[in-house]
């Protein structure tokens, strides 16, 4: 069973340029969820996916970011115009039931943004 | 509101070595708690969690945790530390239905 992808690994941005982030869930996965670290700091949860619909926005820090899951299947993040500290790894975790019992992650894209 | 609290950034031990890796944690509900590791290059991987029932959780890798309510602790532990054990370690906690909060997260440096 494939895990959770994402692409790219790695991206380095000039500040004010646009990224657009993917997550590829574990197939069968209708939960999805995005979590931020900056450096240094903790994983922090920006937002979770029930399907297509958004559960839970609480943690996406501004409208400079904006996630959409189109079908329900894969998702894309996208950081218009990037800043500074958009700096930091993006990780994705799927789960195929709600909640937190058993998060499966994927191995991040670490953003620099330059 | 939850917060989970990771004592010591980088924790060193020598091959062989027990291996303890703290982490205290704040919940207004029954929490669950969690272990991830990552390893360099690689996403963040279950090590173990607990739910509910037996305090002493058993996880991958010879890992195992002990859940005290009492002192809010879920103190991750592995008697003899081997090399490959080397990774960053993130404690985590949830309430079950809501998203996870991590911890910053502690350095496990091993050496020969």
């Amino acid at each position: 069973e494939a895990g959770v992808t994402q692409f790219p690994s790695h991206s380095v941005i000039e500040k004010g340029q646009t990224v657009t982030l993917r997550c590829d869930p574990i197939s069968g996965h209708d939960n999805l969820y995005w979590y931020r670290r900056v450096m240094g700091k903790e994983i922090k949860f920006l937002l979770h996916f029930v399907k297509e619909s958004k559960q839970d926005e609480s943690g996406m820090p501004n409208n400079r970011f904006l996630a959409e899951r189109t079908g329900g299947t894969y998702s894309t993040l996208k950081v218009q115009p990037a800043e500074l500290e958009d700096s930091g790894v993006y990780f994705c975790a799927s789960s195929q039931a709600p909640g937190s019992y058993e998060q499966y992650f994927g191995p991040g894209t670490r953003l620099t943004v330059t | 509101a939850q917060s989970v609290t990771q004592l010591g950034s980088h924790v060193s031990v020598s091959e062989g070595a027990l291996v303890l890796l703290r982490c205290n944690y704040s919940s207004s509900v029954p929490p669950y708690l969690f272990w991830y590791v990552q390893y360099p290059n690689q996403g963040l991987q279950l090590l173990l969690k607990y739910t509910t029932g037996a305090t002493l959780v058993k996880g991958i890798n010879g890992f195992e945790a002990e859940f005290k309510k009492s002192e809010t602790s879920f103190h991750l532990t592995k008697p003899s530390a081997h090399m490959s054990d080397a990774a960053e370690y993130f404690c985590a906690v949830s309430s079950g239905y809501s998203t996870l909060t991590f911890g910053k997260g502690t350095m496990l440096l091993v050496s020969p």
